[in-house]
């Protein structure tokens, strides 16, 4: 287990419903990240946060909408996402300032029907 | 764009062997060198690298870097059957006044498995 907790581990949707994936994290951390995984391929990141305020949008599609309610908690909103969008979701967290590495959630396994 | 390529994409070995894994890369504004472990869920981290020369060494792994050649590389003593995994490589660029501007860029991968 990690210091990285997202919820929940898995997730089928169909294309038009609207879920939320949930990260939290306590370590004090002020950057937190979303990235997307397909399989056999590396983490491609999506969204950065910053001391919560969005600072990258990797020009990710609006049907993922992110969100930083505080400084421990990041969400990711999908709605009418497409079968392309089923992959494992990861959030990571970082101090942000010092040098310190980026640690990574178990992931969210997402499946569009 | 930053470049990272990582080599063997994949490599068999026997419990035992020594195995060394390859990352190069091409980043504007070089802040650090991350080499993380992923099994089936999330990637650990094992090393961050940010001077040249230096050797980051944690029981049978370590990790150097060179930053004039541009390439790190990660070996694996003994292996067991426990290190089969994917290892990522991933270089973090900075911005002008140091700091990270967090966007890691990842290699492909290699795939290690160990034979027992």
């Amino acid at each position: 287990d990690t210091e990285v907790t997202q919820t929940p581990k898995h997730l089928v949707m169909g294309m038009t419903n609207k879920k939320s994936l949930k990260c939290e994290q306590h370590m004090g951390h002020r950057a937190m990240y979303w990235y997307k995984q397909k399989a056999k391929k590396p983490p491609e990141l999506m969204f950065v946060y910053s001391y919560e305020k969005l600072s990258i949008n990797e020009s990710v599609p609006s049907r993922f909408s992110p969100e930083c309610p505080n400084s421990s908690l990041l969400n990711l909103h999908l709605h009418a996402l497409q079968p392309e969008d089923s992959a494992l979701y990861l959030c990571a967290s970082s101090h942000g300032g010092r040098w310190q590495p980026q640690h990574f959630g178990d992931g969210t396994r997402l499946s569009i029907l | 764009e930053d470049k990272v390529v990582q080599s063997p994409l994949s490599l068999v070995v026997h419990e035992g062997d020594t195995v060394t894994l390859n990352c190069s890369y091409e980043v504007t504004n070089f802040r650090s060198l991350l080499w993380y472990k992923q099994e089936k869920k999330a990637p650990t981290f094992l090393f961050m690298l940010t001077s040249s020369g230096i050797e980051k060494k944690s029981g049978r792994l370590s990790s150097i870097l060179d930053k004039k050649e541009l390439f790190s590389i990660l070996n694996i003593t003994a292996t067991q059957t426990g290190d089969s995994a994917i290892y990522l490589c991933a270089v973090e660029p900075r911005l002008g006044s140091g700091g990270s501007n967090y966007k890691l860029t990842f290699g492909k991968g290699t795939l290690l498995t160990v034979n027992p």
